[in-house]
């Protein structure tokens, strides 16, 4: 059976950090993948989606940046973290749309 | 890209009170999603459907295609329902970008 790993699950970081959040996904192969925002107050937002490796799109402009190393690991990323950061990520899958499956999430605040 | 209008966005009722909860969309799609939100703020898939209605215990959810429009029914509503409800739809209608979320129903269930 498929399962998708997020991690950390919580996570508190300063103003101007790094910020690297690891999604990975078993049991299927050459998945869609997701990173969605859930900012405070405001509804779930999609911020990339890729449909193999290497193969990223942006949908809203932003201080952060998707890769994709291997066929089931999506990694989101930023070099410097603004409060605006601050907010729930989830990862997600799909090998059949409009089906998604979503990660547990990660809590971000940034103080 | 598709936009969502979820109704109501707060509601709060009494354990027992059948509970309705709307959605509509602007551009037509292939299936439609109902997702269950707790305070830890994990995604639950509670319904994926394209026509008709589903059930699943205690929840139903009925979709028209022509009208662009869904509800998420909860009969016998129980205080363990209390979540935040929200409805999503594929962001172009079908492809693989991702989904176009509602900013959620926050639904507080009393005993």
């Amino acid at each position: 059976s498929q399962t998708i790993h997020q991690w950390p699950a919580t996570l508190v970081q300063p103003v101007g950090s790094p910020l690297s959040l690891e999604c990975t996904v078993e049991g299927t192969s050459n998945p869609n993948l997701y990173w969605y925002r859930q900012a405070a107050g405001r509804g779930l937002q999609l911020l990339f989606y890729s449909v193999g490796i290497g193969q990223i799109s942006s949908e809203v402009p932003q201080n952060l940046s998707a890769s994709r190393p291997q066929d089931r690991q999506f990694i989101l990323s930023s070099k410097k973290l603004l409060l605006s950061d601050s907010g729930f990520y989830l990862c997600a899958w799909s090998v059949m749309e409009p089906s998604q499956y979503f990660g547990p999430g990660t809590r971000l605040t940034v103080l | 890209k598709n936009e969502v209008e979820q109704s109501p966005q707060n509601l709060t009722a009494q354990e027992g009170e059948f509970i309705t909860i709307n959605c509509s969309y602007s551009v037509g799609i292939s299936a439609l999603h109902w997702l269950q939100q707790h305070p830890g703020g994990g995604i639950v898939s509670l319904f994926m459907l394209s026509s008709g209605k589903k059930k699943h215990g205690r929840l139903i959810a009925t979709i028209n295609i022509q009208e662009k429009h869904s509800s998420l029914h909860i009969t016998a509503s129980h205080p363990r329902d209390s979540a935040v409800y929200i409805c999503a739809v594929p962001a172009s209608g079908g492809g693989a970008d991702g989904l176009t979320f509602g900013k959620g129903t926050h639904l507080i269930i009393q005993p």
